[in-house]
């Protein structure tokens, strides 16, 4: 079945620590996306990427760096310079280009914490 | 800038009654979707409905409705027959940039509806 792979589910980093969140995806979708909530909040955009090796800052990409080496990986690095990671990071990918109404497909999340 | 707003934090309703949950937003595009998705306390996203901007019949899927109310900027989740499994987390969402090849998608903050039995 086509989905979308977020690992780990849980995740822990030690102060000063990168840490990289994993997302596959084997929906052949050209847009992906990654999302952070805090808890009772809702989902804010910190990188998206619509085409292979070009990628967008959304609207917290500070201390956050993703790579789109190929289509169906989009990783997400949280750098120490991110002083307050712990949260929820949801991976979500989408057929890409308009028109716009194709839903967003989403991971089961990774939990990270701080140690 | 584009913006999505959910007044409704929290929401308490009787099962099979029917609930609104509001959802009012702000874009400069003439082309645009919006979306509906429910958040389980398991965390998963799992898609509910959609309404494009040039869409003349409001969205339905199942027990959804999306009452759309463009002169307003309103995009309005109806659940019919609401049951005990209702009970999560529900996000409006919209996709700014329709056309652009750069376009994403933003969130609101959520309601969280609770079903008593």
């Amino acid at each position: 079945d086509g989905g979308i792979t977020q690992s780990p589910k849980y995740l822990f980093r030690k102060e000063g620590q990168n840490v990289t969140l994993s997302c596959e995806q084997n929906l052949n979708h050209d847009a992906m996306y990654w999302y952070r909530q805090d808890p009772g909040q809702g989902l804010r955009l910190i990188y998206y990427s619509q085409i292979v090796n070009d990628f967008q800052k959304g609207d917290i990409a500070e201390g956050y760096s993703v790579s789109r080496e190929k289509k169906e990986s989009f990783p997400l690095t949280v750098t120490s310079a991110q002083k307050n990671p712990t949260a929820f990071y949801l991976c979500a990918s989408s057929v890409g280009g308009p028109p716009g109404g194709q839903p967003q497909h989403f991971g089961d999340g990774t939990r990270l914490s701080i140690l | 800038a584009q913006k999505i707003t959910q007044t409704q934090p929290g929401m308490f309703v009787q099962e099979k009654e029917a609930v609104t949950l509001d959802c009012t937003y702000d874009t400069s595009d003439q082309s645009y979707g919006l979306f509906w998705y429910k958040q389980p306390s398991s965390g998963e996203m799992i898609f509910l409905i959609y309404q494009g901007s040039y869409d003349e019949q409001n969205a339905t899927e199942g027990r959804y409705s999306l009452n759309f109310q463009k002169a307003r900027k309103s995009a309005n989740l109806v659940i019919s027959a609401s049951q005990l499994g209702d009970s999560a987390m529900y996000f409006c969402a919209m996709r700014e940039g329709w056309y652009s090849s750069a376009s994403k998608i933003i969130f609101g903050s959520g309601t969280r509806l609770s079903i008593r039995p």
